[in-house]
């Protein structure tokens, strides 16, 4: 079974702090995926990378940096926490071709306060 | 931004209804409709994945229909139960997308009651 983990289920902040988001899959996929999820807006694409090193912006990637040194890790980075970014933030990998499914983490719940 | 709607964003019923759902999607530079299952507290997981025209999926009392032509698919649930509760969630996949992107519909969130 694929596995993807992220690395808090709950994460509370200040404002203006950093804050590391982790993700890792098991299952060597070359796609890996982060996502917001807020009530009546459904899954946002905030980036997603397809290799390691590489990166691309998804909808909503303001305020939001990422990070893919190894390919079974994939970090999302809030450079300086603010209000509006609490959210479930959401992890998950595909494997690159195809029509693959995507393979989600539980998420994480952050707030900032 | 691709627009995939779903409809309704909420649906109540008994257990043993049977209830449907559906996903719009552009008709052009279709690839693939993906649809999923997030139960409250758990990830979402994948159901079907559906790439052509007329294709039918059915996993259980779960069925789902595909019309590219027209830019919708179906999601059917027969003899619905309360462990069928969860939002259902639809992803497109366009022609030509980079490497794998869906794009996700708003979802339809069904209650099932005992």
């Amino acid at each position: 079974d694929v596995k993807v983990t992220q690395s808090s289920r709950y994460l509370v902040k200040r404002t203006g702090e950093k804050v590391f988001l982790e993700c890792v899959q098991d299952m060597d996929h070359e796609n890996m995926f982060w996502y917001r999820q807020d009530p009546g807006l459904g899954l946002r694409l905030i980036y997603f990378s397809y290799d390691v090193k590489m990166k691309e912006k998804g909808d909503i990637p303001e305020g939001y940096s990422v990070s893919r040194e190894k390919k079974e890790r994939f970090s999302l980075i809030l450079e300086s926490a603010s209000t509006n970014q609490t959210s479930m933030y959401l992890c998950a990998s595909s494997l690159l071709a195809g029509t693959d499914t995507q393979y989600f983490g539980p998420g994480t719940r952050l707030t900032v306060l | 931004i691709l627009n995939v709607e779903q409809s309704p964003q909420s649906l109540h019923v008994q257990e043993g209804d049977s209830t449907n759902f559906t996903c719009s999607f552009p008709s052009s530079n279709f690839y693939a409709l993906h649809w999923y299952r997030w139960e409250t507290a758990k990830s979402p997981e994948a159901l079907f994945v559906m790439t052509l025209n007329g294709d039918e999926k059915k996993k259980g009392r779960i069925s789902a229909t595909l019309n590219t032509k027209e830019g919708y698919s179906y999601l059917y649930i027969k003899g619905s139960q309360p462990e069928d509760s969860a939002t259902y969630l639809c992803a497109f996949m366009r022609r030509g997308s980079t490497l794998g992107r869906l794009y996700f519909g708003r979802g339809t969130q069904l209650t099932v009651w005992p």
